[in-house]
């Protein structure tokens, strides 16, 4: 059974800190991991899906990385803003038809 | 063009009674997850369809809970005789397809329940 982890449930930082986000994994045969950005009383939003093929996606500021073999994820935010303050989870699928497994996600919040 | 939509937003109701949650993909979207998530709590599986299908439906925890989609497009959650512990809120998530790694879920912004 797959099982995601995500530690510490909160981190607080200043604006413009750089920051790593961490996210690991029990099963290491996963199709994909998405890492996802939850504002308050709202769904989630995709940031970034790394292929079990590939080592690495960014987007602006972000950068998420994968290690299969070891169970591990990180998501990197450069320049860290107020605006980036918000819950942050990282989700694997670990089949071609099968659900993602979130953890419980990293609670962010970024002091101006 | 529209996202994941999902009705009613908020939903008070009293315990014993029964729900019915909507959820509308993205058009075009094969594959359609239902989550839910309370408070505190990770977000917990609850039933994958692909198609009008649900291949998965493991996370269905009990026997009041049911799912449909008809027509490869809308879907609904039933809850019968809702109980205080079915208090969450129900999120629902479409996309593209299966079996392509390329293919990020869409979230709508849920339904909060609220068993009175």
């Amino acid at each position: 059974k797959q099982e995601v982890t995500q530690i510490p449930a909160a981190l607080s930082v200043p604006e413009g800190e750089n920051l790593v986000l961490n996210c690991s994994f029990t099963d290491s045969a996963i199709y994909n991991l998405q890492w996802f950005r939850q504002d308050p009383g709202k769904g989630l939003t995709s940031l970034l899906l790394i292929q079990s093929s590939q080592r690495e996606q960014t987007s602006g500021r972000l950068n998420a990385s994968l290690d299969k073999s070891s169970g591990r994820s990180t998501l990197y935010i450069a320049a860290s803003q107020p605006g980036d303050s918000a819950t942050y989870l990282c989700a694997v699928k670990t089949g071609a038809n099968s659900k993602l497994t979130f953890g419980k996600g990293i609670t962010l919040s970024v002091r101006p | 063009g529209a996202g994941v939509s999902q009705s009613p937003s908020n939903k008070v109701t009293e315990k014993g009674k029964d729900v019915e949650l909507r959820c509308d993909p993205i058009s075009g979207h094969t594959a359609l997850y239902w989550y839910r998530q309370s408070l505190g709590q990770g977000l917990e599986f609850l039933i994958y369809f692909q198609g009008n299908s649900a291949p998965d439906k493991s996370g269905l925890p009990s026997d009041r809970f049911s799912a449909e989609r008809t027509g490869g497009s809308v879907s609904t959650l039933t809850i019968q005789r809702t109980q205080q512990e079915d208090s969450a809120v129900y999120l629902c998530a479409s996309t593209a397809a299966t079996g392509l790694d390329s293919s990020p879920l869409h979230f709508g912004n849920g339904t909060r329940l609220t068993v009175t």
